[in-house]
């Protein structure tokens, strides 16, 4: 399968601080990217959908201002949790989607995802 | 976003055949079905994905009725390292591509 990896894969910062988690699809192209975010014991939750050239599509409840998202190139997207509180520690899950060959269905994979704790 | 249901919990022993059926009664005509595995502090893996019929890969096979409203994932022979979270999605592959994951069922294997 397609290979997605995330960077770094845990972090621990400060109060305060703001924090960057690139997501990278390293074998095909990707026009469209999308974040998650997992707490303890819980499923993945959809942050928002991030296409190649244009704006961060975020879903309901989730701060744009606070979790900025760029998709400056076609392999890459990354998102910076901005001024980060201890109630944004959580599991950060990036997926990309890859178009596959002429004719196939899309797949979405996913990165490894990251740790973010902050103190 | 099609809402999906499946099992909490299952519990198997080492190389018995694993049945997970998810329900998705309202299931759109551009959706797809797909299926990962996570375990813990991992992002899910990609195991199979169907839109109808019955779909075979290395790992695992998937089948959907004709109306679509259910598909079940089989897992022939597991082990120890199966053990994990399952998850059951459906989703546009067509147009927003967005999947939306419910709680999963945990699947548990003994030895």
């Amino acid at each position: 399968g397609a290979v997605v990896s995330q960077h770094p894969s845990w972090v621990i910062c400060k109060s305060g601080t703001s924090v960057k988690i690139e997501c990278r699809s390293l074998d095909f192209q990707a026009t469209t990217m999308f974040w998650y975010r997992q707490f303890p014991k819980q499923s993945l939750m959809l942050m928002a959908t991030s296409n190649e050239g244009s704006k961060a599509t975020y879903e309901q409840g989730v701060e744009k201002d606070k979790f900025l998202i760029n998709h400056a190139s076609l392999t890459l997207s990354t998102l910076t949790v901005t001024s980060a509180h201890p109630e944004d520690s959580s599991f950060y899950i990036c997926s990309a989607r890859d178009p596959g060959l002429a004719g196939a269905i899309d797949t979405q994979y996913f990165g490894p995802g990251t740790r973010l704790t902050v103190l | 976003l099609a809402k999906t249901t499946q099992p909490i919990s299952m519990d198997s022993y080492e190389g018995q055949e694993v049945n997970i059926t998810c329900s998705h009664n309202n299931i759109a005509t551009n959706d797809y079905i797909t299926w990962y595995q996570q375990f813990p502090s991992q992002g899910p893996r990609f195991i199979i994905q169907g839109y109808k019929t019955k779909v075979t890969n290395e790992v695992a096979s998937l089948f959907i009725p004709a109306d679509r409203k259910s598909s079940t994932l089989s897992l022939p022979r597991v082990s120890l390292s199966d053990t994990a979270v399952y998850y059951c999605l459906v989703g546009d592959m067509v147009n927003d591509y967005k999947l939306s994951f419910g709680a999963g069922t945990t699947v548990t294997v003994r030895a």
